[in-house]
């Protein structure tokens, strides 16, 4: 089975800056990759799928990159709102599996 | 809108059996497949697996083959997750979420999960 990999596992950053998350699939999976978020105490939230389509409703600032075995989320001016984990799913094929995780905080 | 209501969960014993039940409302349940998605406390999402949209499909994450079964009454617009030998590692909330698409998808609305907690 394909596995995937997220990195940083956490991160800190002060409101503004501009926050990279990176996922990497042990095989190629095309673009078939979606972020969510996830805030404490609530339900995931789809950001992105097909690596790059921003879900509708979901703030611009909020941008996804990559394919093949490399995909990057980008946050390009980190706000308080943003505070959550985020996580990356493939989607190719069954098992649909989840990375890791990345814990975004305010620094 | 789209509304998702996962029930069926609470405190159980080890070895037990117990089925989740997810109610889909506000779109075309035969027209999406449906995921079960499980969260431990603390821990990741684990996908745990699908139902296609005409119920012909499942597929499962390795790790609950043979224990947990997943059925749709379309009729009803309902899916079920059939969970049998419960372990304490199955102790987790559980999320029904819908995936569009003709092919197994991400997932685009959640519902707000039932916890499950294997327990003597």
């Amino acid at each position: 089975d394909i596995q995937m990999t997220q990195s940083p596992s956490s991160l800190s950053a002060s409101v503004g800056d501009r926050v990279t998350i990176t996922c990497r699939a042990s095989q190629g999976i095309s673009n078939y990759l979606a972020w969510y978020q996830q805030k404490p105490g609530s339900v995931p939230k789809l950001l992105i799928y097909a690596a790059s389509t921003l879900q509708s409703g979901v703030p611009s600032r909020f941008g996804g990159s990559g394919s093949g075995t490399d995909f990057t989320l980008t946050i390009s001016s980190l706000q308080p709102e943003d505070v959550a984990t985020y996580y990356c799913q493939k989607y190719n094929s069954a098992p649909l599996t989840f990375g890791g995780g990345t814990k975004v905080e305010i620094k | 809108q789209v509304q998702l209501v996962e029930s069926g969960g609470g405190v159980v014993q080890p070895g037990t059996s117990l089925r989740l039940s997810c109610v889909a409302s506000g779109f075309t349940f035969t027209g999406y497949h449906m995921h079960w998605v499980r969260q431990a406390p603390g821990k990741g999402l684990e996908w745990v697996g699908v139902i296609w949209y005409d119920t012909s499909n499942t597929y499962y994450v390795h790790s609950v083959e043979g224990r947990f079964s997943i059925t749709g009454v379309n009729s009803k617009n309902t899916m079920y997750l059939q969970i049998k030998s419960l372990r304490a590692d199955d102790t987790a909330v559980y999320y029904c979420a819908r995936g569009p698409g003709s092919s197994p998808s991400f997932s685009d609305y959640w519902g707000q999960g039932t916890l499950v907690t294997v327990s003597s």
